[in-house]
């Protein structure tokens, strides 16, 4: 068990450019979430699938955001034309649902600077 | 989900308990209480979870209050290592109910 990684870990970026963070959950897990942390707030959630299928999205996901699971394995949050508003910790969770209270496990974040 | 009260900062002695305190009145039946943590720069970390009785494990106890209105996690050994932001949660388990809200935290800080 490598725990859940995430690939960058840190991406400065100017404003109006696309950027992708990559998540690999733990192998066996089946449910992928994704949160966004500014400082000195808890995390918020954004999304989650279970295997390739996106089952909630919160409204904080504008239509700049847009994630993806192919074959519900690695997941990636893609963020097009990015705002100074965007710069945050992103976090990717995964969890496995046959474990009755479906614990969370993170991952170290990336974290994001829009200049 | 219910929303949860904490306090914003703590401090604790090393090798002291370290109680931190919930309320979440508004609490209903079927819903858990979680704890998390989060150590600077790294993401939240699962500590224990709760719905009506008292729950300990290797790093936490946690005891609820008989009416289910507030909750306190206790670290008995406190440890430089445990100083973080612990959240506490509230939340139904069940499908369809995925998401962890968390709040703002308490701050512990353990002191040498």
């Amino acid at each position: 068990d490598t725990g859940v990684s995430q690939d960058p870990r840190h991406k400065i970026t100017k404003r109006g450019q696309n950027v992708t963070f990559r998540c690999d959950p733990i192998s066996e897990h089946n449910r992928l979430y994704w949160y966004r942390q500014t400082l000195g707030q808890g995390p918020e959630f954004l999304t989650y699938f279970q295997n390739e299928a996106q089952l909630e999205k919160s409204r904080l996901l504008s239509d700049r955001f847009s994630a993806e699971r192919p074959k519900g394995s690695f997941s990636t949050l893609e963020i097009q034309r990015t705002e100074q508003g965007d710069s945050a910790m992103y976090l990717c969770a995964s969890s496995f649902t046959r474990r009755s209270y479906n614990e969370q496990f993170f991952g170290p974040g990336t974290r994001l600077t829009v200049l | 989900d219910a929303k949860t009260t904490q306090p914003p900062s703590m401090d604790c002695a090393e090798g002291r308990a370290a109680n931190l305190p919930c309320n979440h009145s508004t609490i209903s039946g079927n819903e858990y209480v979680y704890w998390y943590r989060q150590i600077h720069s790294q993401g939240p970390q699962y500590i224990i979870h709760g719905l009506k009785n008292n729950e300990t494990n290797e790093m936490a106890s946690l005891i609820i209050t008989e009416d289910r209105k507030s909750s306190t996690l206790i670290l008995p050994h406190a440890t430089l290592r445990d100083t973080a932001v612990y959240y506490c949660i509230v939340r139904v388990v069940n499908f369809g109910n995925e998401k962890l809200t968390f709040g703002t935290g308490t701050r512990l800080t353990i002191i040498p």
